[in-house]
């Protein structure tokens, strides 16, 4: 796809501290992004989601932040404990003469360290 | 109802044989879809059904075969498959194209 993540394949962070993963999108009119979850054995799990006509938005433990300028996204996980560890993936809404499709990122794995 | 189910779990297959993936879901979703998962590397997406119809064949060889047969099921049909067609094949439906998809497990596909 044209969407192409930042290259951080692994980060590992201690139990209890903030997680930070981040994403890059190329497209400009992308106006839907989510962020999923994948942990080994499963698929893919919507964790949230934020359209383009805002720049940040909060669930449980988990804040997404959308910066259009620098066409950045980034997930933040407070607080991560062992049961966050999985490959996180950024999914952008993408627009074309067949209408809406997703286009994920690489993926990052995220190690929670006892 | 709130999951997409999966069947099987796992399948090996040689290359001469025709096999089936089958999805299911009862949310009420008017998009399926059928993505390809290599190791270590983010879903692809293959086809997207939408109110039953074929809309996107992401130019995936004639040797995988969709097919939608109501609005709450969904088939892959293989066959004259190559080893490197062996990944983890993902399902997923979503009220409407353009909304969050909900993702079955998977069906983990061997081919010799």
């Amino acid at each position: 796809g044209e969407s192409v993540g930042l290259h951080l394949p692994t980060l590992s962070v201690q139990e209890g501290d903030n997680s930070i993963i981040n994403c890059a999108y190329s497209n400009s009119a992308s106006d839907y992004f989510i962020w999923y979850k994948q942990e080994s054995g499963k698929g893919p799990q919507f964790i949230i989601d934020i359209r383009s006509n805002m720049d940040k938005r909060q669930g449980q433990r988990v804040t997404v932040l959308l910066n259009k300028t620098v066409k950045h996204l980034s997930l933040q996980i407070a607080a991560t404990q062992p049961g966050d560890s999985a490959v996180y993936f950024c999914a952008e809404n993408m627009r074309d003469n067949y209408g809406q499709n997703f286009v994920f990122g690489p993926g990052t794995r995220l190690s929670v360290l006892p | 109802d709130t999951e997409v189910t999966q069947t099987p779990k796992h399948l090996v297959m040689g290359m001469t044989n025709k096999k089936s993936l089958k999805c299911e879901q009862h949310m009420g979703h008017r998009a399926m879809y059928w993505y390809k998962q290599k190791a270590k590397k983010p879903p692809e997406l293959m086809f997207v059904y939408s109110y039953e119809k074929l809309s996107i064949n992401e130019s995936v060889p004639s040797r995988f075969s969709p097919e939608c047969p109501n609005s709450s099921l969904l088939n892959l049909h293989l066959h004259a498959l190559q080893p490197e067609d062996s990944a983890l094949y993902l399902c997923a439906s979503s009220q409407d194209r353009g909304r969050e998809s909900f993702f079955g497990p998977g069906t983990r596909l061997t081919v010799l």
